[in-house]
């Protein structure tokens, strides 16, 4: 099983819908990070966070701890959302190594 | 900035050929992530630094990979002797402290 699953492995959503992409782990875990992977390879960071919420723009971020859970939602999603999401969680017992998900691939259509 | 820079962007070699993928982090990072992203296995880290030390290298596949980071503005990663399987895209990433990380574009190796 992996360490990191991300729900669901593809995506398909109409411009301007509400988008939800699910990350469990079975770790314990000091961080976790949200990244966007665009089309042609670029990886971008989203959010690093540790706990509750986190909004940027039309992007919003949760995690629960207890639960071993995170969400990354989109609002009024957009065509130019199209991307591959990927999850990642800093393991809690290392300094640095990041244990990555399998990533959501979205597709937004006009 | 630039940002995370890495050069070449695309490399073709062939089986048994060494490898040198070159990454350049953002001015005043203090950490350096080599990543390797396939198919198959989706995003591995690799090797990470903290100040130009080698903190952990336990995904660094084989001993026919090997990482150097000789000064904070400078890494790189060889591959000696390269295979075939070893074909994938290589990023490295910068960051302060253990924050955000930043990505370079990635170098596309091709091994035939």
């Amino acid at each position: 099983k992996n360490e990191v699953e991300q729900s669901p492995q593809n995506l398909t959503a109409q411009e301007g819908e509400f988008i939800t992409i699910n990350c469990s782990y079975s770790v314990g875990i000091s961080a976790l990070h949200w990244l966007q992977q665009h089309p042609g390879g670029g990886i971008v960071s989203l959010f690093m966070l540790s706990s509750g919420k986190k909004k940027h723009g039309r992007l919003i971020a949760t995690i629960n701890i207890q639960e071993k859970h995170s969400s990354l939602h989109i609002t009024a999603s957009h065509p130019r959302d199209s991307a591959v999401y990927i999850c990642a969680v800093r393991h809690g017992g290392s300094q640095g190594n990041l244990i990555f998900g399998k990533g959501t691939k979205l597709s937004v259509k006009p | 900035d630039a940002g995370v820079i890495q050069s070449p962007r695309h490399e073709v070699t062939e089986m048994g050929q060494e490898v040198t993928l070159r990454c350049k982090p953002i001015s005043g990072h203090d950490y350096l992530f080599w990543y390797r992203q396939t198919m198959m296995r989706g995003l591995e880290l690799l090797i990470y630094f903290n100040n130009n030390v080698p903190i952990d290298d336990s995904g660094m596949p084989e001993d026919r990979f090997s990482a150097k980071m000789p000064n904070a503005s400078f890494s790189t990663l060889k591959i000696q002797p390269s295979e075939p399987r070893d074909s994938a895209v290589y990023f490295c990433a910068s960051s302060i402290l253990l924050n955000t990380q930043y990505f370079g574009p990635g170098t596309r190796l091709t091994v035939l």
